[in-house]
């Protein structure tokens, strides 16, 4: 089942902050987080393994709220490279399973 | 370097006729790799399951006998849309299974196919 993604879209100026939203109604043991820019393929950006394990990557970080099957990622002081469609995955199971991708949130950083 | 090699990058053909997408993981073998779709600006949505020496597993709604996978390899899938139409126009993307470290899956660069 497709996680639900929120915003949908969201611009921002430079060296402004952004939450981005990733629930699902059924029980998560992992989220994951990419970002795609246009005609690319997505680039992994981190892993969420625990209930409320937090980890940061540079300026970006994500929680992972285990028991309200939810995941928040947090861009701090954007950039203009952190344009892009931002999607969690999640896994449909253990193993050699594939991931099921949100819609997506656009975001779009302005000088 | 890429670990996963997608080819090719971006296609034109006409109606009626069929296009082949390889997707090759390059210093791995990948038993199993999965198919996406992706229509412009929306989400990247699973087709199949390609799996190497059986038949693909394919998602609801998608027609396996239009989309055939075949993985004769263990570092080769290939997807083959059949009698394509515009309507098949999109972003196809090949992912295999890493196996390392916490990145659960390698994508390839992803080939855009318009059907004129």
């Amino acid at each position: 089942q497709q996680p639900v993604q929120s915003p949908q879209a969201v611009i921002l100026r430079e060296g402004e902050d952004a939450v981005i939203n990733c629930s699902s109604s059924k029980a998560l043991y992992s989220v994951h987080w990419y970002r795609q820019k246009h005609g690319e393929a997505p680039v992994f950006l981190m892993i969420l393994l625990k209930g409320g394990e937090q980890k940061g990557h540079d300026k970006i970080s994500a929680s992972f709220n285990e028991k309200k099957q939810q995941s928040s990622l947090y861009l701090t002081a954007s950039q203009l490279s952190y344009s892009g469609t931002y999607f969690c995955g999640t896994e449909r199971g253990s193993g050699n399973t594939p991931l099921v991708f949100g819609k997506g949130t656009r975001l779009s950083v302005i000088a | 370097g890429a670990v996963v090699s997608q080819h090719p990058s971006w296609v034109i053909c006409k109606s009626g006729t069929s296009v082949k997408i390889e997707c090759r993981s390059l210093d791995f073998q990948a038993t199993t790799m999965f198919w996406y779709r992706q229509f412009p600006k929306q989400s990247l949505m699973l087709m199949a399951t390609s799996n190497e020496g059986s038949k693909a597993t394919y998602e609801q709604g998608v027609e396996k006998d239009k989309f055939l996978i075949n993985h004769a390899s263990l570092t080769l899938s290939t997807l083959t849309v059949t009698s394509a139409h515009p309507e098949d126009s999109s972003f196809y993307i090949c992912s295999a299974p890493t196996h390392r470290g916490n990145e659960k899956l390698f994508f390839g660069s992803g080939t855009q196919l318009s059907v004129l």
